[in-house]
Parts: structure tokens; sequence; C-alpha cells
């Protein structure tokens, strides 16, 4: 099993621009989420989804947004990318929110 | 909503001593929680859980906590810590349907 798989890991982009980070699990997992981290303030949720189908937000979920057309992807879209979307993007995945997560490696995201 | 402390930012420790790191959380209900490690340039595992049972759990490498539910803490502890486990550290709570990540706390240990 690959795990928890994310694309780009690093990318640059200009303030303004649009992209999307692609996570992808190869566990079944129902429950999937988006974290964003930042220096002195851990992890904090973007977006998720208990499963196909169905997101909702978390706790800081402006400028992003998510969808979830199969159990195994969670596509995070930056809209139009701003400085403060500055941060290292973690997806993370589990059979439910209640458990354990298992976390992708990372996309470190510079919006400049 | 519910928030989770970790009080100490900066821990810094030689070999072969003692560590313990403070978790506090708001949640007055049921709780799951968490501590996960963050190896330099990987990505968060699972160190230990706590969901019922046994207050004192036992995780990988060493580790354990301890679940004080009048004191809200979930505290980390490792008797004799190594270099090799530099990381930061970040608890995790799960309440009524909300789960929260503290600040983190980054663990030197000198050789």
């Amino acid at each position: 099993n690959a795990g928890v798989t994310q694309t780009p890991k690093f990318q640059v982009l200009k303030t303004g621009q649009s992209m999307t980070l692609q996570c992808a699990q190869d566990m079944n997992h129902e429950y999937m989420s988006w974290y964003r981290q930042d220096p002195g303030m851990g992890l904090r949720l973007i977006h998720y989804s208990v499963g196909a189908g169905i997101t909702d937000q978390g706790e800081v979920p402006n400028g992003y947004n998510v969808s979830r057309s199969t159990t195994e992807d969670f596509p995070l879209r930056l809209l139009s990318a701003a400085p403060s979307q500055t941060s290292v993007y973690f997806c993370a995945s589990s059979y439910k929110r209640e458990v354990e997560q298992y976390f992708g490696p990372g996309t470190r995201l510079t919006v400049t | 909503a519910q928030s989770v402390s970790q009080h100490n930012h900066h821990v810094i420790l030689s070999e072969a001593a003692s560590l313990e790191l403070g978790c506090n959380y708001s949640y007055g209900g049921t709780v799951n929680l968490f501590w996960y490690v963050q190896y330099p340039g990987q990505h968060l595992q699972l160190l230990l859980k706590y969901f019922s049972g046994d207050p004192l759990v036992k995780g990988i490498k060493g580790f354990e906590a301890e679940f004080i539910k009048s004191k809200f803490s979930f505290n980390l502890r490792k008797p004799s810590v190594q270099w090799s486990d530099t990381a930061e550290y970040f608890c995790a709570v799960v309440g009524n349907n909300d789960m929260r990540f503290g600040a983190g706390t980054r663990l030197t240990v000198k050789p």
C-alpha cells in the first residue's frame, strides 16, 4: 500500500494564480481531510470529507475549495492564491474522524 | 470551539534525560486523545492514542502518556530520550466530532 500520497511536493505561485493540490489514499478510508501547518500554530483543519460526495468546512476554509468524487481522491483547490496561503499542506485519511489519522508527506507552497 | 494547549514550545534536553511534554484541552465531554510526532522533513506519525480504559497508555519507541480527566490533561513522557527523538510533537484531541491539534512542541536532544 502506498498509504496517503500528495503531489506536488513543492510549489511556488504568484499572487492570484490558482492551482490544485492532489491527495490520494489506497486504504479505502471514508474520512479525508486537509490541514495547513504554520509555525507556532500547529495543524489547522481546512476542509474534510466523511465520504464520496460529502464535504464540509473546517477551521480555516476561506480561499480553498474541495470535492470528493471518489473514495480515493480528495483534491484541494486554491482559487486565487494569496501570500497568507504560504504554508505546508497535509492531507490525511482515516476510516472515521474519531480515530488516528494517516498523513501524507505534505506540499510546501510558497505564494509570492 | 474546543482548544488544545501545549505549553512548551521548544524543549532542549541532553541524551538520557527524562521528558515530559504537557497537553491540556478544553472540552468537557468524552474525548479521544492522540500524540503525533513529526521527524525533520517527514510527515506526522502516530505515537500513541487513548480512547478508553487504562489511563496510562504506551506507544512506540518507549513513549507513554497519562490521561488525567480531572485535569483535562494528556501529558507525554519518556524516561530517557535519545538524539533520534529530536522532532516536533503534536497533541490532538477529538471531542464532540471536532478534532483539534495543539501548536506543537519542538524537542531538541543534544548528543
